[in-house]
């Protein structure tokens, strides 16, 4: 079935480091794929989306790709900060949006 | 723009008694929007799709007479858990699709329910 699998945390970094969650997904067609943001005690913000092969999504820094060929979606981000601590969520649009199991990112200064 | 709001944002109940969360889509209009439960420190978790002017579809496994969705306007959307008791303690979180060919969900803040 479809399906999700996102890199696990916690990840800690400190400031101005590089970035990568991975995300891979399995499904039938080519899905829209989505990075949500969620910071302490809040809901979810649309981080940055991408609709076909080889999109590239962008937002705040952060990027990622859509890579057909390994179903991949992985976020990246050159530089850190701080305010970046937050969970990650990975969700391709399945009929749906089906999320990953959120990958928490603390930054350190 | 997109935004969409919850209220409350916190509601503590004793059990046995009903809450309502409301979540407001405040600058479009939101045919469909969703209800999510967040277990901590875990992922979202659909319950329903609820659409304006029609019964909403639930999940398999989501009790329909336990979780009543109303969706009587294009910008408001309600949940009320009934008969509350401490296991529905939770972060429900409601979303809404702006305008019907997109797959672009925008989410709400998230309520935080406990029930004691």
């Amino acid at each position: 079935g479809d399906s999700v699998t996102q890199m696990e945390g916690p990840v800690t970094l400190s400031e101005e480091a590089f970035l990568t969650i991975n995300c891979t997904y399995t499904a039938t067609g080519y899905p829209s794929l989505f990075w949500y943001v969620q910071y302490p005690g809040e809901g979810l913000q649309l981080l940055l989306k991408a609709t076909k092969a080889d999109d590239k999504g962008s937002n705040k820094g952060f990027e990622a790709t859509y890579r057909k060929e390994t179903t991949s979606f992985h976020l990246e981000k050159g530089s850190v900060q701080v305010s970046d601590s937050a969970v990650y969520f990975c969700a391709p649009y399945l009929g749906n949006l089906i999320f990953g199991k959120g990958t928490k990112l603390s930054v350190k200064p | 723009g997109a935004v969409v709001s919850q209220h409350p944002s916190r509601v503590i109940c004793k059990s046995g008694t009903s809450v309502k969360i409301e979540c407001r889509s405040l600058d479009f209009q939101a045919t469909t929007m969703f209800w999510y439960r967040q277990f901590p420190k875990q992922s979202l978790m659909l319950m329903a799709t609820s659409n304006e002017g029609s019964k909403a579809t639930y999940e398999q496994g989501v009790e329909k007479d336990k979780f009543l969705i109303n969706h009587a306007s294009l910008t408001l959307s309600t949940l009320t858990v009934t008969s509350a008791h401490p296991e529905d303690s939770s972060f429900y979180i409601c979303s809404a699709l702006q305008g019907e060919a997109t797959d672009t969900q925008y989410f709400g803040p998230g309520t935080r329910l406990t029930v004691l």
